[in-house]
């Protein structure tokens, strides 16, 4: 089944301790992109990556980081967690930036 | 700036009504894509349409309909005899340099 997969679905966390969500698709594509979504704000693109080794800042990137060593794979790191990065995350795929987006289900996560 | 703008933040009818989406964009590309995608309360984003700019036909599937126009810089959706599984959250989005750039979402309710 094609599908993009998130881990983990919930996080509760502490500021400062630094975490990894994982993402991966099964589909081949070589876009990849991470978004956090507020209330009221939409979607607000963190990351994304062209290709293997190919990253770029969105329009949130402070905070964040990211890699793209394999093309399935495009984990987010979270170096030192601060409150103001609680949100619902969302990785996502495609064949090219501008075709249609497969996401994943969503990564919640809370910084105390 | 490109920009997206879904200016109904929330739209509540009872079922069988019709109910039309609002979405301005604002980009200076001449070549763009637009889209809109569908959370639905259980929360996954579902992708629904893709348009090109230089395809200004409307597009219907099923009880869905858009209307773009470039002259107005909209890209409207209408759900005709809206059903209750139509309530969720509708985003526009626009596609700008390797970018998708999102509406803040317009929450429809429908009512049984």
């Amino acid at each position: 089944e094609a599908q993009v997969t998130q881990n983990p679905r919930y996080l509760i966390t502490v500021t400062g301790k630094k975490l990894t969500v994982t993402c991966s698709q099964n589909m081949n594509h070589e876009y990849m992109s991470w978004y956090r979504q507020d209330p009221g704000l939409g979607l607000r693109q963190i990351y994304y990556s062209m290709n293997v080794e190919v990253t770029d800042k969105g329009d949130v990137p402070e905070g964040y980081k990211v890699s793209r060593k394999e093309k399935r794979n495009f984990p987010l790191i979270l170096e030192s967690p601060s409150p103001n990065q609680t949100s619902l995350y969302f990785c996502a795929s495609s064949l090219s930036y501008y075709n249609e987006q497969f996401f994943g289900p969503g990564t919640r996560l809370t910084v105390l | 700036a490109q920009k997206v703008t879904q200016a109904q933040t929330e739209i509540s009818v009872v079922e069988k009504e019709d109910v039309t989406l609002d979405c301005v964009y604002e980009t200076r590309d001449t070549t763009y894509y637009l889209f809109w995608y569908k959370q639905p309360p259980s929360g996954e984003l579902v992708f629904l349409i893709r348009r090109n700019s230089f395809d200004e036909q409307n597009e219907i599937s099923g009880r869905y309909s858009w209307n773009f126009q470039k002259s107005t810089s909209s890209f409207n959706f209408t759900i005709t005899a809206s059903q209750v599984v139509d309530s969720a959250v509708y985003f526009c989005a626009l596609d700008s340099n390797y970018q998708l750039i999102w509406g803040a979402g317009t929450k429809l309710i429908i009512k049984p």
